[in-house]
C-alpha cells in the first residue's frame, strides 16, 4: 500500500530552537497535511497544503509542499515548551470507494526549557 | 467551525459488555471517518461512511460494528472485544467524498478492555 516516510522519529531540543522535520513518498500527492497530537487527544490540523510548491505559515509553523508533489516539510521556529507533542504528516488517498488518509509514523518533539 | 464530538471520553468495559461510541459533527461534512490509534503509532482506518453510506471496511472484526443514523452522527458499537482492541478510537469528518479534503478529527475516546 501507499507509505509515507517520516523523519525524523524523534526529536530533543532545547526552547527556543528551530526545528525540521519532513515527509517523502514514492507516489505523488496532491494534499499535504500536517497535523499535531497531544498525548489522548485527537490529532490537530496545523497546516494543509494544496498546491505544489506552496509555502504556507502559521505562526511560528511554516510548511511547504514539494515541487515533486512527493515530499513535504514542516518547520517550526523558536520552539517552547508547548510544542511537545507527536507531528503527523498525512495524505489523502482516493479510490473508487472514498477517501482514507495515509499517515507518516510521526515525529515526537520533546522541548526542555 | 471545525469542531468534531466524541463520547465518553473514556470507556472501560468488559469483554462481555456492549457499548457505543458516538461522534458528532454540525459542519455540513458529507464524509465520516473512524480510525483505531494505538500508542505512539499514526491513526489506522477502519471504517468510511459517505453520504450515510459505508464506503470503506478496512477489514475489521465484526465485533465491530459502525452506523451511520444522519449526516450528522455516526456510532460505532461494540461487542465482544479482546484485550488488544484497547486503544484510541477516533472520529474524522470531511467536506468532500472523494478527492484531496482535509478531514477533522474529534477528541478521540479512550478505550480499555478488560
Amino acid at each position: 500500500g501507499q507509505q509515507l516516510n517520516q523523519s525524523p522519529q524523534s526529536m530533543f531540543i532545547q526552547e527556543g530552537e528551530d526545528v525540521s522535520m519532513n515527509c517523502t513518498s514514492s507516489s505523488i500527492f496532491n494534499t499535504w497535511l500536517w497535523y499535531k497530537q497531544d498525548p489522548g487527544e485527537g490529532p490537530v490540523l496545523l497546516i494543509a497544503l494544496y498546491k505544489a510548491g506552496e509555502l504556507t505559515s502559521n505562526g511560528r509553523l511554516t510548511a511547504q509542499f514539494g515541487i515533486t508533489r512527493k515530499d513535504s516539510f514542516l518547520n517550526i521556529s523558536a520552539s517552547i515548551p508547548s510544542d511537545v507533542g507527536i507531528y503527523f504528516c498525512a495524505g489523502p488517498w482516493a479510490n473508487q470507494a472514498g477517501t482514507a488518509l495515509i499517515f507518516g509514523k510521526g515525529t515526537t518533539l520533546s522541548v526542555s526549557s | 467551525d471545525t469542531e468534531v464530538t466524541q463520547t465518553p471520553k473514556h470507556l472501560v468495559m468488559g469483554m462481555t459488555n456492549k457499548k457505543s461510541l458516538k461522534c458528532e459533527q454540525h459542519m455540513g461534512h458529507r464524509a465520516m471517518y473512524w480510525y483505531k490509534q494505538k500508542a505512539k503509532k499514526p491513526p489506522e482506518l477502519m471504517f468510511v461512511y459517505s453520504y450515510e453510506k459505508l464506503s470503506i471496511n478496512e477489514s475489521v472484526p465484526s465485533r465491530f460494528s459502525p452506523e451511520c443514523p444522519n449526516s450528522s452522527l455516526l456510532n460505532l458499537h461494540l461487542h465482544a472485544l479482546q484485550p488488544e482492541d484497547s486503544a484510541l478510537y477516533l472520529c474524522a469528518s470531511s467536506q468532500a467524498v472523494w478527492g484531496t479534503d482535509t478531514q477533522y478529527f474529534g477528541p478521540g475516546t479512550r478505550l480499555t478492555v478488560l
